[in-house]
């Protein structure tokens, strides 16, 4: 099984403010590597695929890049809707997610 | 726009059966992958396994070989996940979601659809 590590696991911000979030595979995965946001209680949605592209409708502040077994998810200009948790998948060989990162104010 | 729609939340007893649907409306069922996803309480997602309905075998995940099934009928477009055997620790938000396109596993691809979740509860 690929294992996904997120780090960290809780961060605090502020709006306005830059923020990375790292992922790293236990095996390289190439670029195969979505990135989901949840809020509570409602289902995930799709950020960012194959490391670095923006889903459709995704505001441009969202930014992912790397390759191999690291990889980060940035958000440039924090905004009030984007607190949130991040998480991180793989789908080079099905699927498997980090743990989570809870963005908080 | 694809939408998946899920059955609605169950109570269930210890060591009983669970069987949630999900629909597919508006996109084409048989070009996508379905897989499901557990979410248990204050926790992370967790990938159970997946069907691609024109091929019809599922693939799962190690840690649920043996006590999940996941099937998928063209003809209603919807798919289904049976859990067996369930405890307490099954009590979940269990999710579908939905690829956008086939890749030939194990290459998967990102979930794109998803559906609203359906609250499995397990207690006596």
């Amino acid at each position: 099984d690929f294992q996904m590590t997120q780090s960290p696991s809780t961060l605090s911000a502020s709006v306005g403010d830059r923020v990375t979030i790292t992922c790293r595979a236990s095996q390289t995965i190439g670029d195969w590597l979505a990135w989901y946001q949840q809020k509570p209680g409602k289902a995930p949605k799709l950020l960012i695929y194959q490391a670095s592209n923006l889903e459709a409708g995704v505001p441009s502040r969202f930014s992912g890049s790397g390759s191999g077994t690291e990889f980060t998810f940035t958000i440039r200009g924090l905004q009030p809707d984007d607190f949130a948790t991040y998480y991180c998948q793989q789908y080079n060989s099905f699927y498997s997610f980090g743990q989570g990162t809870r963005l908080e104010i | 726009q694809v939408q998946l729609v899920q059955s609605g939340a169950a109570v269930k007893k210890p060591g009983s059966s669970v069987k949630v649907s999900c629909e597919a409306s508006g996109g084409t069922f048989s070009d996508s992958s379905i897989s499901w996803v557990r979410q248990a309480p204050g926790q992370g997602l967790e990938w159970m396994g997946m069907i691609i309905p024109i091929f019809g075998v599922p693939n799962y995940g190690q840690k649920w070989q043996g006590r999940v099934t996941i099937t998928a009928d063209e003809s209603t477009s919807t798919a289904y996940m049976e859990l067996n055997s369930l405890t307490s620790g099954d009590t979940a938000v269990y999710y579908c979601a939905a690829t956008s396109g086939i890749a030939v596993p194990p290459r998967g691809l990102p979930f794109e659809y998803w559906g609203q979740g359906t609250l499995v509860t397990v207690s006596s």
